[in-house]
């Protein structure tokens, strides 16, 4: 299958800086990206689709300024988690389809604010 | 919008049973239905995916049926291996590059 990479695998950062989480697609071409947030124990909740080109497009109840999302390239997009506070830390996934419908995701990302 | 509902949230079988989750959507335009399975700190893997015109898949020791009527899915694992000890997440999505909507997720454990 197709493959997606994530950096950094993890993270540790101060109360009130600002993360920048890059997800890409190696071996395919993706106009559309996913980003999720996963807590322990909890399924995958999403929180923005990255569209190469455009606007990202937010779920409910999460901060388009807060968690910034680029999507450059057909090959990268990135998350920046602004002014990050320990409510923050928690597991990102990011994801990426090489068509309609298949999704592929990349290994995450653990950030711990502290 | 799409909402996925997915039982039980932990199942435990001994090594050589089968396995069986249980999945139903509320979107009647959902017609792309892929499971994935997700071991401890790593990326969740697509392991299979049935599409509304199909009522059944399979692949080796995993197979999934759809019910549009009833608007459930199932993940059948037969022969349960311990490395089938992970947690499986059902999804449904309208297809068309919309988006994919996730149950909650089960964790399996096989006993050797």
């Amino acid at each position: 299958g197709a493959v997606v990479s994530q950096h950094p695998s993890r993270v540790i950062c101060k109360s009130g800086t600002s993360v920048k989480i890059e997800c890409r697609s190696l071996d395919f071409q993706a106009t559309t990206m996913f980003w999720y947030r996963q807590f322990p124990k909890q399924s995958l909740m999403l929180m923005a689709t990255s569209n190469e080109g455009s606007k990202a497009t937010y779920e409910q109840g999460v901060e388009k300024d807060k968690f910034l999302i680029n999507h450059a390239s057909l090959t990268l997009s990135t998350l920046t988690v602004t002014s990050a506070h320990p409510e923050d830390s928690s597991f990102y996934i990011c994801s990426a389809r090489d068509g309609p419908e298949t999704q592929y995701f990349g290994p995450g990302t653990r950030l711990l604010v502290l | 919008g799409e909402n996925v509902e997915q039982h039980p949230s932990t199942l435990s079988v001994q090594e050589g049973d089968s396995a069986v989750i249980k999945c139903t959507y509320s979107d009647s335009a959902s017609n792309y239905f892929p499971w994935y399975k997700q071991e401890l700190g790593k990326r969740p893997q697509l392991i299979i995916d049935i599409r509304s015109n199909v009522g059944e898949k399979k692949d080796q020791r995993i197979a999934v049926t759809l019910n549009k009527t009833a608007k459930h899915f199932s993940l059948h694992i037969t022969e349960t291996q311990p490395e089938d000890s992970a947690v499986y997440f059902c999804a449904a999505s309208p297809g068309g590059y919309q988006k994919v909507t996730f149950g909650i997720g089960t964790k399996l454990q096989v006993i050797p």
